[in-house]
């Protein structure tokens, strides 16, 4: 089983739509969370921890789910420069950052 | 305005050539890291770095090596490189201490793209 499990998509939404996907991690024991977007052939880019309270960053929305182990994302009115693929990245061990295969958001005009 | 510097960004080698794949990072990070990345997949860790002088295998067993001399330069070397070793890979530094968020977040090159013929 992998660590980190993110459902591949794509979703495919219009502008202005409401997208919110998650992602699920298998140990429990894992400390931090995060989400990372990674364009199209690009390096990986941090968008935003992922705090126990839950926390919003502008148009984004992150959620922690101790309990069923899986964090979300949500995007409000969403953008075409929010296509992009969303890397769930999760911390175990200090070195050791498991990355999801990511969910692919493409925003259409 | 990259902070951390990858070299080549692209590189195409026949079987058995030995190459070596530039990281450099001017934030002063201690821990660097290696990530392989295939399309549509996960980055798996390949190698990683706490400071001069330490250096440790990832989770993904991995042909390569890597040496850290300096705090700022990471390089990984292929002695014969093969088709298999075709991926991009991902050098990516964070600093040792701090806050929750600034200890574990990574900032990444832009990726060496390796094909092996």
């Amino acid at each position: 089983r992998k660590e980190v499990e993110q459902d591949p998509g794509p979703f495919n939404v219009p502008e202005g739509a409401t997208v919110a996907f998650n992602c699920t991690y298998s140990n429990s024991a894992s400390q931090s969370f995060f989400w990372y977007r990674q364009d199209c052939r690009k390096e990986p880019k941090l968008l935003m921890s992922v705090y126990s309270s839950g926390n919003e960053d502008g148009r984004f929305t992150a959620q922690l789910n101790r309990a069923s182990q899986y964090i979300s994302l949500l995007i409000r009115d969403s953008k075409l420069s929010d296509s992009a693929t969303y890397l769930c990245v999760v911390k175990l061990l200090d070195y050791k950052l498991s990355f999801g295969a990511g969910t692919t958001v493409t925003v259409r005009a | 305005e990259a902070d951390i510097y990858q070299t080549p960004r692209y590189l195409v080698i026949g079987t058995g050539k030995k190459i070596t794949l530039e990281c450099s990072q001017t934030m002063g990070h201690d821990k660097m890291y290696w990530y392989q990345q295939d399309p549509g997949m996960e980055l798996h860790l390949i190698h990683y770095s706490y400071g001069v002088n330490s250096t440790e295998k990832g989770d993904l067993s991995s042909e390569s090596t890597v040496s850290r001399i300096r705090t700022e330069h990471f390089p990984l070397t292929l002695e014969s490189a093969r088709p298999s070793h075709t991926s991009q890979y991902l050098c990516a530094s964070s600093p040792l201490t701090g806050t929750n968020s600034g200890a574990n977040v990574l900032t990444f090159g832009a990726g060496s793209r390796l094909t092996v013929l």
